[in-house]
């Protein structure tokens, strides 16, 4: 079990530019989470993805916004035409899907930084 | 919809002393999950306690123990023996039973004091 790994660790980019950001859930997890926090805030939920399905889509996740998890395992989240209140860490988390009330594993999170 | 009000922004606490963070929620269901995470300064979101809404006993984790009222939709964190490496900030965190996102507190700093 290495943990939930996310890269890159820090992003720093040009506003409108587009970004993407990959996570790796500890293996056999096989539902994944995306999280957004902003300095002084609680995590806020943005997408989730039982297997390769993408089972729920906040209304924060706009349509700049897309995430994907192709074959079940890494997913990425892809932000195009960044702006500035896209600043934040980006969250990913994964847990086993069995059994109720199993608790969300994290990663380190990708930081993003928008000149 | 449901929330999570954390209402202390900041606590401090002696080194070896007792600490509680305070944690009210709100919700119309009666079967979830409760959280608390800590996110140390290296920000990696790391579960401290777990309770089941259904259990009426408190969860408990070694130094780390829960007050969990129910009916007052509360979820208090206690920490005994509070040590250095406590220091973080606290998130307290609802799940409902039939769903998989956590809604989150916008958590409670922690400072240790030697």
């Amino acid at each position: 079990d290495t943990g939930v790994s996310q890269d890159p660790r820090h992003k720093i980019t040009k506003r409108g530019q587009n970004v993407t950001f990959r996570c790796d859930p500890i293996s056999e997890h096989n539902r994944l989470y995306w999280y957004r926090q902003t300095l002084g805030q609680g995590p806020e939920f943005l997408t989730y993805f039982q297997n390769e399905a993408q089972l729920e889509k906040s209304r924060l996740l706009s349509d700049r916004f897309s995430a994907e998890r192709p074959k079940g395992s890494f997913s990425t989240l892809e932000i195009q035409r960044t702006e500035q209140g896209d600043s934040a860490m980006y969250l990913c988390a994964s847990s086993p899907g069995h059994g109720p009330g199993q608790p969300q594993h994290f990663g380190d999170g990708t930081r993003l930084s928008i000149l | 919809a449901q929330t999570v009000t954390q209402s202390q922004p900041e606590m401090s606490v002696q080194e070896a002393e007792t600490v509680t963070l305070s944690c009210t929620y709100d919700t119309s269901e009666s079967d979830y999950y409760l959280f608390w995470y800590k996110q140390p300064p290296s920000r990696q979101m790391i579960l401290v306690i777990r309770q089941e809404a259904y259990k009426q006993q408190n969860a408990t984790e070694n130094r780390f123990s829960v007050n969990f009222q129910k009916a007052a939709k509360s979820f208090s964190l206690k920490i005994s023996d509070s040590q250095l490496g406590d220091a973080a900030m606290y998130f307290c965190a609802y799940r409902s039973a039939i769903g998989d996102k956590i809604i989150f507190g916008k958590g409670t700093r922690l400072h240790i004091l030697p």
